[in-house]
């Protein structure tokens, strides 16, 4: 079993739909990250959070510590948020531990 | 400041030949990390610098792979004798760290390394 593990693998919405990506882990961790990666490699900070909920426009994420639990949301989905989301538990020395990520394909 | 800055993009090399890439950090980031990353997988952590010290090397780091930061700034991650299973994505992220300030954990583009 992975530390770190997100569902669903795979997720297709049509735009406008509200998204859920799941994420639990089983380390204790001082931060967990949420990532996105287009094609082509590059990875994008999306947010750092160790407890509640945090907002930046359409994407929302909370984590529940007790339950060691994530989720990111995203409202009104566009084409453009297409990517691979992934998060990830931050140790205490900062390294990070993935997730295998989130394939999110939206369709106009 | 451009943000992290990995160099080359892609690199096709043949089995056994050596590589190095190189990782430019956001400049007042004092920590720099090495991650690992195979199609469809998420990063894998191999090794970090605080400054120009190693603090950490994961046991996938085998004894072909060398990471140096030797000034405290620019990383290299070299890979000797290179075989098809090196083939990956790999990934080089910096961040600030002191006792007050925990911040701006970064990614470089990558570079995609393929072993022919």
């Amino acid at each position: 079993k992975n530390e770190v593990e997100q569902s669903p693998q795979n997720l297709t919405a049509q735009e406008g739909e509200f998204i859920t990506i799941n994420c639990s882990y089983s380390v204790g961790i001082s931060a967990l990250h949420w990532l996105q990666q287009h094609p082509g490699g590059g990875i994008v900070s999306l947010f750092m959070l160790s407890s509640g909920k945090k907002k930046h426009g359409r994407l929302i994420a909370t984590i529940n510590i007790q339950e060691k639990h994530s989720s990111l949301h995203i409202t009104a989905s566009h084409p453009r948020d297409s990517a691979v989301y992934i998060c990830a538990a931050k140790h205490n020395t900062d390294k990070l531990i993935f997730g295998t990520g989130t394939r999110l394909q939206v369709f106009p | 400041d451009t943000g992290v800055s990995q160099d080359p993009r892609h690199k096709i090399t043949k089995r056994g030949q050596n590589v190095t890439f190189r990782c430019d950090p956001i400049s007042e980031h004092n920590r720099l990390y090495w991650y690992r990353q195979t199609l469809g997988q998420g990063p894998e952590f191999l090794t970090y610098f605080q400054n120009e010290a190693q603090l950490e090397k994961s046991r996938l780091l085998s004894d072909r792979f060398s990471a140096e930061r030797p000034k405290g700034s620019f990383s290299t991650l070299e890979i000797q004798r290179t075989e098809q299973g090196d083939s990956a994505m790999y990934l080089c992220a910096s961040s600030l760290r002191s006792r007050q300030l925990n911040y701006g954990y970064t990614f470089g583009s990558g570079t995609r390394l393929t072993v022919v």
